[in-house]
């Protein structure tokens, strides 16, 4: 079945330090790619996403490039700061078959002033 | 202001006492959803609604009832709750127009039941 696997958490960076928060994904079909955040003690809330291969999706200072060849999912910002820390979902979502999305474990980010 | 109200938001009960989780969204959308959050596990669904009075399980429905008999609102029912099923829980909200839609979630804000 599908499925979604993200690197463990958690990271720890300085502020304005390089993020990158890795994402591979397996589907039978063609999936649209979300990347959603969760801040401390709130819900989901949808970062960016991407629906075709080589789409890039953007949001807040976020990118990640749908990446069929790879089957990957990468997110990435130049910058962080203090308030990016949050836990990271990496989830797809089949077009077919009951609407299903699949999230991958989360990834918590930790930025130290 | 589009979203999804979930409540209660915290609560503590004992092993057997029914309890139920409601969960409301004023945006018309058709699909409803919930998922339960445990660490190491990411989200995993348990049940979900792609219309009023259409409901189907997700991962893991045992232990847990839903209803969808209005558009809006889709109670999660724990009708013997036990320990094992401590845990944050998620309403999500989605619209389902064929060919529209994208998969974007909508997500309350929580509700962390603790069972002892």
């Amino acid at each position: 079945g599908d499925s979604v696997t993200q690197m463990e958490g958690p990271v720890t960076l300085s502020e304005e330090a390089f993020l990158t928060i890795n994402c591979t994904y397996t589907a039978t079909g063609y999936p649209s790619l979300f990347w959603y955040v969760q801040y401390p003690g709130e819900g989901l809330q949808l970062l960016l996403k991407a629906t075709k291969a080589d789409d890039k999706g953007s949001n807040k200072g976020f990118e990640a490039t749908y990446r069929k060849e790879t089957t990957s999912f990468h997110l990435e910002k130049g910058s962080v700061q203090v308030s990016d820390s949050a836990v990271y979902f990496c989830a797809l979502s089949e077009r077919t078959g009951g609407f299903k999305t699949i999230f991958g474990a989360g990834t918590r980010l930790f930025v130290k002033a | 202001e589009a979203q999804v109200t979930q409540n209660p938001r915290y609560l503590i009960t004992v092993t057997g006492k029914k309890l139920t989780v409601t969960c409301s969204q004023n945006m018309n959308h058709e699909y409803m959803s919930w998922y339960r959050q445990d660490p190491g596990l990411g989200l995993r669904q348990i049940y979900y609604s792609m219309n009023v009075e259409v409901t189907d399980k997700g991962d893991v429905p045992e232990g847990y009832k839903v209803s969808r008999k209005e558009k809006r609102n889709f109670p999660l029912i724990l009708e013997s709750p036990s320990p094992n099923q401590t845990s944050l829980y998620f309403c999500a909200s989605s619209s389902g127009r064929s060919g529209s839609r994208t998969g974007e979630l909508f997500f309350g804000e929580g509700s962390r039941l603790t069972v002892l």
